[in-house]
């Protein structure tokens, strides 16, 4: 069945360090794959999304790669901020009834 | 400013007590959502409706109850049926179900005392 795994969190690091939260996926055909951010005590924004294959989305920073080969759609930016500190989620659908979403990986950025 | 308003941000029941949450949409959206959010958990989809005056079940439907009596309305009930009711609820809301971006409401801390 389709499913999203996400590396384990807290990660913690400093600010202006480079950011990676890694994300795999099992699926059939093509699913479109997206990150969400989940700000304290807040609900879900998009945060970038990439509907085929080798498609980067980008936003605010952040940029991941659609890695069929792989089945990858690793989140990464090139220096966080302190206001980056959040909960990042990774899912892919088919259709938005067939949401499959990743437990979700904390991110603390220390000043 | 368009958006998902949900309401109240947090609410206390008693055992044994139904209660309702709001979910408003202007976007104009078909599509409609509720998810369910544990501590250190990702979300569960509770009930999802494609269009006015139909709605489905999603993983976690047992103990609620929706309705969809009008396209910019999507209230949930949880009722004394739900075990373990106590979580952060999400109502959410799409364009349609084809695999477009889902938008969240700011969501409601339901906490069972």
């Amino acid at each position: 069945g389709n499913s999203v795994t996400q590396m384990e969190g807290p990660v913690t690091l400093s600010e202006e360090a480079f950011l990676t939260i890694n994300c795999t996926y099992t699926a059939t055909g093509y699913p479109s794959l997206f990150w969400y951010v989940q700000y304290p005590g807040e609900g879900l924004q998009l945060l970038l999304k990439a509907t085929k294959a080798d498609d980067k989305g980008s936003n605010k920073g952040f940029e991941a790669t659609y890695r069929k080969e792989t089945t990858s759609f690793h989140l990464e930016k090139g220096s966080v901020q302190v206001s980056d500190s959040a909960v990042y989620f990774c899912a892919l659908s088919r259709s938005n009834y067939q949401l499959i979403w990743g437990a979700g990986t904390k991110l603390i950025i220390k000043p | 400013d368009g958006g998902i308003t949900q309401s109240p941000k947090y609410l206390f029941r008693k055992e044994g007590q139904n209660v309702t949450l709001s979910c408003e949409q202007n976007l104009n959206h078909d599509a409609m959502y509720w998810y369910r959010q544990d501590p250190g958990q990702g979300l569960r989809l509770i009930y999802y409706s494609q269009i006015v005056n139909d709605f489905q079940k999603g993983d976690i439907a047992e103990g609620y109850s929706v309705s969809r009596e009008k396209k910019e309305s999507f209230p949930l009930t949880v009722t004394s049926a739900q075990k373990n009711p106590t979580a952060f609820y999400l109502c959410a809301s799409s364009i349609d179900g084809a695999g477009n971006t889902i938008y969240f409401g700011e969501g409601s801390w339901l906490t069972v005392v």
